[in-house]
């Protein structure tokens, strides 16, 4: 009965290689984010979408592409992966303003 | 200038003391302000959520915002191992976006 769930939990690999993490919540909320979380434990936000729009899209390099296919899912497709992009991933939910639900993050080292 | 500034600490006090953690920010927009708690390796969990100036109370927990000076509050009353954790400010603005915005986060560790 996971609210949030990230897949996968971690993932090594190589620069320049093409990887995703997948969320899926089955909370019925219509809003879903991506933040990324940097080694000082900093969280920023990435992206969000409401009903599969999407509405926030901070300063993000375009190697970075979302994808919601419905409102219950949000992938995160990454092209060419850098040093600098290994971090925490975390997919969060929400239905109101402020409360958001986190999932479990997505650990991610590029080699 | 961040738009929200927290000290991260390490913070390290012992069992059963007061904990005050605290962030400041920048713009007079904001309107909600959150705190939420992370345990090692896993997500921020949602801990606070107040609307405007004043104090809000659950269990152990008092936020406190104060508008006027842009200072936000966390209070924990006689702190247990088990609130060893890190522990992130977030605010918001008027509108519907849900952008929040956060702080570093403040790590902290109570000793038993």
């Amino acid at each position: 009965d996971t609210a949030v769930s990230q897949t996968p939990k971690y993932l090594v690999t190589q620069m320049g290689n093409d990887k995703s993490i997948k969320c899926e919540q089955n909370l019925g909320h219509d809003t879903m984010y991506w933040y990324k979380q940097d080694s000082k434990k900093f969280l920023k936000i990435m992206f969000s979408y409401n009903n599969k729009e999407l509405i926030i899209n901070e300063t993000v390099p375009n190697r970075f592409s979302p994808k919601s296919p419905d409102k219950a899912h949000l992938n995160l497709h990454i092209n060419s992966l850098e040093l600098g992009d290994s971090a925490v991933y975390f997919c969060a939910s929400s239905s109101s303003v402020g409360e958001q639900f986190f999932g479990p993050g997505t650990r991610l080292t590029v080699l | 200038q961040k738009e929200v500034e927290q000290d991260p600490g390490p913070l390290s006090v012992p069992e059963g003391a007061i904990v005050s953690l605290n962030c400041t920010y920048s713009n007079s927009a904001f309107q909600y302000f959150m705190w939420y708690r992370q345990y090692s390796r896993k997500g921020p969990e949602l801990l606070m959520y107040t609307y405007s100036s004043g104090n809000k109370e659950d269990g152990r927990f008092t936020a406190q915002v104060d508008k006027s000076s842009k200072y936000i509050s966390l209070f924990i009353r006689d702190s247990q191992p088990s609130d060893s954790a890190t522990y992130l400010c977030a605010v918001h603005g008027s509108s519907n976006t849900g952008k929040l915005i956060f702080g570093q986060g403040t790590t902290l560790q109570v000793k038993p």
